[in-house]
């Protein structure tokens, strides 16, 4: 258990829908990262935060936003979904910059 | 951040030491190699990194060259839970995110 929690574990919806994808940092890590996972492009980076900052982006679409709130938990919100959006979402987190992140366990989003 | 060149897939008997090989050539002063594992479809793991020295843990060892250009995770004694994908990740200090490659298989049989 890294001590990273996400919710919901799965999700089903349904093409141009919107969900939000919830994540709670380790206690006390600051940072958090966003990375998905798909059958054909592997784990990607997409987004981090940094004491509710955004500090760096990856290869996050312009339908898909996040934010991290004072409590330092963050939220992946996908809008307008499309079928290959269908992938693991994992969050990540570290105390600062640290490449030590510790991954939670994931969100299956399925898109049908 | 520098490639890495890892073999797709390696066999590894129980108990044995496994040895995993990661080229990453163009590899700058600055950056790091990191060691991540990730056991069927959970989250990816931490297991080692380091910048020039060879490094061990209660996890794994981390041996790099001399001039930096290859590594070598090594489990000293892989058990059938060490079965995963292992990424060698290289990471400059100032950067935060972690680009994952596609990885080794290593499977671990009886």
């Amino acid at each position: 258990d890294s001590g990273v929690t996400q919710t919901p574990k799965h999700l089903i919806t349904a093409t141009g829908q919107r969900v939000t994808l919830r994540c709670s940092p380790r206690s006390g890590d600051l940072s958090v990262y966003w990375y998905q996972q798909s059958l054909d492009q592997g784990l990607q980076f997409l987004i981090q935060y940094y004491n509710g900052e955004e500090r760096a982006k990856g290869n996050i679409l312009e339908r898909f936003s996040a934010q991290q709130f004072p409590d330092l938990h963050s939220e992946l919100n996908l809008s307008s979904l499309e079928l290959g959006d269908s992938a693991l979402y994992f969050c990540a987190s570290s105390p600062d910059f640290s490449g030590e992140q510790f991954f939670g366990p994931g969100t299956r989003l399925t898109v049908l | 951040d520098a490639k890495t060149t890892q073999p797709p897939s390696m066999d590894c008997a129980e108990g044995r030491a496994a040895n995993l090989p990661c080229n990453h050539s163009t590899i700058s002063g600055n950056e790091y190699v990191y060691w991540y594992r990730q056991i069927h479809s959970q989250g990816p793991q931490y297991i080692i990194h380091g910048l020039k020295n060879n490094e061990t843990n209660e996890m794994a060892s981390l041996i790099i060259t001399e001039d930096r250009k290859s590594s070598t995770l090594i489990l000293p004694h892989a058990t059938l839970r060490d079965t995963a994908v292992y990424y060698c990740i290289v990471r400059a200090y100032n950067t935060d995110k972690l680009i994952f490659g596609t990885g080794t298989r290593l499977q671990v049989f009886p």
